[in-house]
């Protein structure tokens, strides 16, 4: 499968404490993409970042992408009880250049 | 513009019967995309289309999947002769693309589903 997989497939902590989820894949890409899901809802676009970027910020999360491992990591600091959520990866390959396909997700929870 | 939106919400339909859902992509966006998910599963690729032009369908898409973007605005995908394995939620996606090989600089903009329950 050319999907990414993400790790762990459920992460629990306290609120407060940072979550670490990871994601890998096996063919090269021309970007990959965070989401998160809540819940019976739709998916909410995080961050992108591209196969020539190492790192990428947004407010609370940090993006990390090795394509020499070929993976990526996703850090929530300071974890809030609303950033309860499924979160995907979605990987967009360069033999397909906009079309993503979405790994299994990590569900976290975060305990208040 | 208030996103994307997706029509119905829900739908129970018996076995057998035929379903079309419609989705409304955000305006200034070029592509749009199908995808279904199942519970405890990411999203599923199923096709997707540049303005009218359908670029790709999965080929794990079956005869009974079909999916229409008139005039490159709104779209409709039909199930015909539904099965219980249809039963999921169906996902529409819309972003904006430019050329070139990193063209893809934007993510996707999700609507919140229809849920398809086949009984």
């Amino acid at each position: 499968s050319q999907q990414g997989e993400e790790d762990p497939q459920a992460l629990s902590i306290q609120e407060g404490e940072n979550a670490t989820m990871n994601c890998s894949y096996k063919t090269s890409i021309n970007n990959l993409q965070w989401y998160r899901q809540n819940s019976g809802r739709g998916l909410v676009h995080l961050i992108l970042i591209r196969s020539n970027e190492r790192e990428k910020h947004s407010g609370r999360l940090r993006v990390t992408l090795d394509t020499s491992k070929k993976s990526s990591s996703l850090l929530i600091t300071a974890s809030r009880a609303a950033d309860t959520a499924s979160y995907f990866c979605a990987t967009a390959f360069k033999t397909s250049y906009d079309k993503v396909i979405f790994g299994p997700g990590t569900s976290l929870s975060v305990i208040p | 513009d208030t996103g994307v939106s997706q029509d119905p919400r829900h739908k129970i339909t018996k076995r057998g019967q035929n379903v079309t859902f419609r989705c409304d992509p955000i305006s200034e966006h070029n592509r749009l995309y199908w995808y279904r998910q199942t519970l405890g599963q990411g999203p599923e690729f199923l096709t997707y289309f540049q303005n009218e032009a359908q670029l790709e369908k999965s080929r794990l898409l079956s005869d009974r999947f079909s999916a229409e973007r008139p005039k490159g605005s709104f779209s409709t995908l039909e199930i015909q002769r539904t099965e219980q394995g249809d039963s999921a939620m169906y996902l529409c996606a819309s972003s904006l693309v430019g050329t070139g090989a990193l063209s893809a600089n934007y993510g996707y903009t999700f609507g919140s589903g229809t849920r398809l329950t086949v009984v």
